[in-house]
């Protein structure tokens, strides 16, 4: 079973770096498919982020590509998330997934970050 | 402001069916498929449907999925109180996946 779990800060003051890791078990994220970034606003929709491919290819959303970072580290399996130079709307909970063809198949379980000084 | 357009909220009694809409555009819904994802307050979303219509495992059958042109339809019979949620909709457009702006479900 596949399973992802996301860690960080809770909170970041505004003009920093937000960073965060996820951490995959059950599956090699060396293999195959594509691991991402996606965040909810409280009580707002889904955006997504980033991700990043087995091999290393990474797509961000336009309206983010200038401040954010997706990386991986394929040894220790796990994949990360920068985000530069905060603001309060960066505020949100932050989920790592499973990109599938066309699906988001495996969710992990959110982390909660504020941005507030 | 969401790529995809869902209704903010439905609802039906119990036992009743109730359809969800999702309305993109050729770019999105019109060449890529459809995914559904149940989401319950505090908790991460859960894949529903995918593929337009097909159903992971352990998904039971009330909930079923539709395409047709640039619209998408999430269908659940046999309404539970359980079932109150958020419902999202999601595909891709330019090899970025795009969402709409969830539906909340109440199960009156």
């Amino acid at each position: 079973q596949v399973q992802l779990q996301e860690s960080g800060p809770g909170l970041v003051k505004p003009s920093e770096t937000l960073s965060l890791t996820c951490a995959v078990s059950g599956y090699s994220i060396s293999t195959d498919y594509y691991w991402g970034w996606i965040r909810q606003p409280p009580g707002k929709g889904l955006e997504w982020i980033a991700s990043i491919s087995h091999s290393g290819t990474t797509y961000s959303n336009p309206s983010l590509r200038s401040r954010v970072t997706i990386s991986a580290d394929m040894s220790k399996n796990q994949f990360s998330l920068k985000l530069r130079s905060v603001m309060a709307a960066d505020s949100a909970t932050f989920y790592c997934v499973r990109l599938g063809y066309q699906v988001i198949d495996y969710w992990g379980q959110g982390t909660l970050v504020s941005v507030s000084s | 402001q969401s790529v995809l357009t869902q209704p903010p909220s439905v609802s039906a009694a119990p036992g009743q069916k109730v359809t969800i809409s999702c309305s993109g555009s050729f770019s999105n819904i019109g060449i890529n498929f459809v995914s559904w994802y149940q989401q319950f307050p505090g908790t991460a979303p859960k894949l529903l449907i995918y593929g337009n219509d097909k159903r992971p495992s352990g998904i039971p059958d009330r909930f079923s999925g539709s395409k047709s042109g640039t619209s998408a339809t999430l269908g659940i019979t046999g309404l539970q109180t359980g079932d109150e949620a958020d419902y999202y909709c999601g595909t891709w457009e330019n090899g970025l996946s795009v969402f709409g702006g969830g539906t909340k479900l109440t199960v009156l």
